[in-house]
């Protein structure tokens, strides 16, 4: 039973757009929402997260926005740049620190 | 600062030989340590972690072992490979004030 989902692997958009990446999580018990940008052969690196007692944050280009009544959340990307492509992760956790992984979603950024 | 590393970044190994893959991380102390896999259409999963020396909780059943000899270092083991080990072994840590983690560059395993 996936508590993460990303029902999209893969997003393609227009160089300059909005990219937006969506994930649902089922456990209300979740409190705190990160993503992660992961390249081929690399490990993934923190991009940006969000509190269960805020609805959006905002960090440069990359903006997350969380609606708990309907369990989702979902990550702007605004301009994208060809640089953004790569697998994007979104992880939920609770009081317990541990996370759980949605499986990706891999966004191509088209010149 | 704080730094991950993990290594070999590749192997090859044959089916039934052992397995290796190392994780220090320097820069904190007490860490919380992880041992994920990436697989496909799976995201990251959850093999072993760990919240002190010798305290190792494993997340699913398998051919793999982890320890955790030091504070700062995190071993992934395996007495005999299964072709179905190869995959990508990532490391990471986190602080115990906040759920983020942090990764180091990847193992690629290829069982052969």
């Amino acid at each position: 039973d996936q508590q993460v989902k990303q029902n999209s692997p893969s997003l393609s958009v227009q160089e300059g757009r909005i990219s937006i990446l969506n994930c649902d999580y089922t456990n209300s018990m979740f409190d705190y929402f990160l993503w992660y940008k992961k390249y081929p052969a690399e490990g993934p690196t923190f991009l940006i997260s969000i509190s269960s007692i805020k609805d959006k944050n905002e960090d440069g280009r990359f903006t997350v926005f969380l609606n708990k009544s309907a369990k989702h959340l979902s990550l702007h990307i605004v301009p994208s740049q060809p640089g953004d492509s790569a697998v994007y992760f979104c992880a939920a956790s609770d009081s317990n620190y541990q996370l759980i992984w949605g499986a990706g979603t891999k966004l191509i950024i088209k010149p | 600062s704080q730094t991950i590393h993990q290594w070999p970044a590749t192997l090859v190994q044959p089916v039934g030989s052992p397995l290796s893959l190392e994780c220090t991380v320097e820069g904190t102390s007490n860490p919380n340590l992880y041992w994920y896999r990436q697989a496909a259409g799976r995201g990251l999963q959850l093999l072993f972690y760990s919240v002190g020396i010798g305290q190792i909780s494993s997340e699913v059943p398998q051919n793999l072992s982890a320890s955790r000899p030091q504070d700062r270092q995190f071993i992934l083991s395996s007495k005999k490979l299964l072709l179905s080990d190869s995959g990508f072994y990532l490391c990471a840590w986190s602080k115990r004030s906040t759920g983020e983690l942090f990764f180091g560059e990847g193992s690629r395993l290829t069982v052969l």
